[in-house]
């Protein structure tokens, strides 16, 4: 099935930098939603954006619905420890059941 | 806050054996869905629930087969194991057009 394009794949950063990242279809989609994954352990939802170019905050995350509704990005300032691990977009539209994915940033904090 | 159980997190069954997965959710919500999670392959949907009683099949549903009698409660059955079913199972809920939630996830694996 389609997936979303999501960039960068890795991440290498050290502790208290800020994070950027994005997510781009060739569709449009009225809903966009982040997750974070640790190892072994399901998604955990962050942040759900429902209007093209909302701005939306959750602590040091913000994420933003692209105003074409074809993208969105996440960003985490001052990183910490805790901020390892691997975050999906994800987005669908009203009446369409399934959730299309993005293929994941994997977040690693340099000691 | 939205809880979604799994019913283990760890599993091995051995090749042929019928394999059930059991999925919890307490916010009345009317959709479930299953996933399972491989490496480079991202998250691929097998069946998915809108109703008591109601099913759709997703992207991957050959070798499953699912459940739901109850609005709360959405089983996966794996009719005969087979190894190529190792893999991560996570079971998902939202409620209308709204927030998708993740389960635990069960961590299967077929000898």
């Amino acid at each position: 099935g389609q997936q979303l394009n999501q960039s960068p794949q890795s991440m290498f950063i050290q502790e208290g930098e800020d994070v950027s990242m994005n997510c781009t279809s060739s569709s449009i989609f009225n809903t966009w939603l982040w997750y974070k994954q640790d190892p072994g352990e399901g998604p955990v939802l962050l942040i759900a954006l429902y209007k093209a170019g909302e701005l939306t905050s959750n602590g040091r995350l913000t994420a933003q619905f692209g105003i074409t509704r074809k993208d969105s990005f996440l960003n985490i300032s001052a990183s910490i420890p805790s901020d390892v691990g691997i975050y999906f977009c994800a987005a669908y539209n009203f009446g369409n059941e399934k959730l299309t994915f993005g293929t994941g940033t994997r977040l690693t904090i340099i000691p | 806050d939205v809880k979604v159980t799994q019913s283990s997190r760890y599993l091995v069954k051995r090749t042929g054996e019928k394999v059930f997965l059991e999925c919890v959710q307490d916010m009345d919500h009317e959709n479930m869905f299953w996933y399972r999670q491989d490496p480079g392959l991202g998250l691929r949907l097998i069946y998915f629930s809108y109703d008591v009683k109601m099913k759709e099949k997703g992207d991957i549903p050959e070798g499953y087969s699912v459940s739901r009698e109850k609005k709360e409660r959405f089983s996966l059955i794996l009719e005969s194991a087979s190894t190529n079913q190792t893999s991560m199972y996570l079971c998902a809920t939202r409620q209308g057009a709204y927030e998708q939630y993740f389960g635990p996830g069960t961590r299967l694996t077929v000898t």
